[in-house]
């Protein structure tokens, strides 16, 4: 089966650093992505992560680590608009032809002044 | 359009009524998925339509729930004799068939079944 957890909520403040973990266990592995979902809106994609390591990508950074089935999103310079909620998906290995995402449930972040 | 297209944006129906919700994904994108996303949940995974393949219909929670997608285009998914419990947000999304490719969605139908 396939298991994703996150923090169900987390408060930070504007201007500040946020980092939002993510475990999983999925049969197996062909990357980790991370979408962005604003109250009433559809996701948005935010990043992919592979192979392990941080990728960065402005004011939002994803690390992975495959041995530990973990990952995190880390958002800096916290502004008023990241107000959301924080979507880990995985894409397991579910045979060919198969490109199918499990989400977990999302952690929803609240910025405040 | 530039982006996926659902429709009806909101549906309410009576309990026990049939349903048909719309989807028109990005243009060139092969792989086509529905999921639904009730309150204080997360997004559950429905059905995943790729090229002329068998759709994998892991997802459907009853035989009340079907889909299809015609010309390798649009899809519709159909919930016959709607319950309260199918109440929910239901979320197409398209992508291209590379490993590294992200989902795509839509702004999804919300269904309040009365």
């Amino acid at each position: 089966g396939q298991n994703i957890d996150q923090p169900t909520e987390m408060t930070a403040t504007e201007g500040a650093i946020v980092q939002i973990n993510c475990t999983y266990q999925t049969s197996g592995f062909n990357g980790l992505f991370w979408y962005q979902q604003h109250a009433g809106e559809a996701p948005t994609f935010l990043s992919y992560n592979v192979l392990d390591g941080l990728e960065e990508k402005g004011r939002f950074s994803s690390f992975l680590s495959r041995s530990k089935g973990y990952s995190y999103l880390l958002l800096k310079e916290l502004q008023m608009k990241d107000s959301a909620s924080y979507l880990c998906a995985v894409r397991p290995s579910l045979g060919a032809g198969s490109y199918q995402l499990t989400f977990g449930k999302g952690t929803k972040l609240s910025v405040i002044p | 359009g530039a982006g996926v297209s659902q429709s009806p944006s909101n549906k309410v129906t009576e309990k026990g009524k049939d349903v048909e919700l719309r989807c028109d994904p990005i243009s060139g994108h092969t792989a086509l998925y529905w999921y639904r996303q009730s309150l204080g949940q997360g997004l559950e995974f429905l059905i995943y339509f790729q090229g002329n393949s068998a759709p994998d219909k892991s997802g459907l929670p009853s035989d009340r729930f079907s889909a299809e997608r015609t010309g390798g285009s649009v899809s519709t998914l159909t919930i016959q004799r709607t319950q309260q419990e199918d109440s929910a947000v239901y979320l197409c999304a398209s992508s291209a068939v590379t490993v590294n490719s992200p989902l795509h969605f839509g702004n999804g139908t919300r269904l309040t079944v009365t």
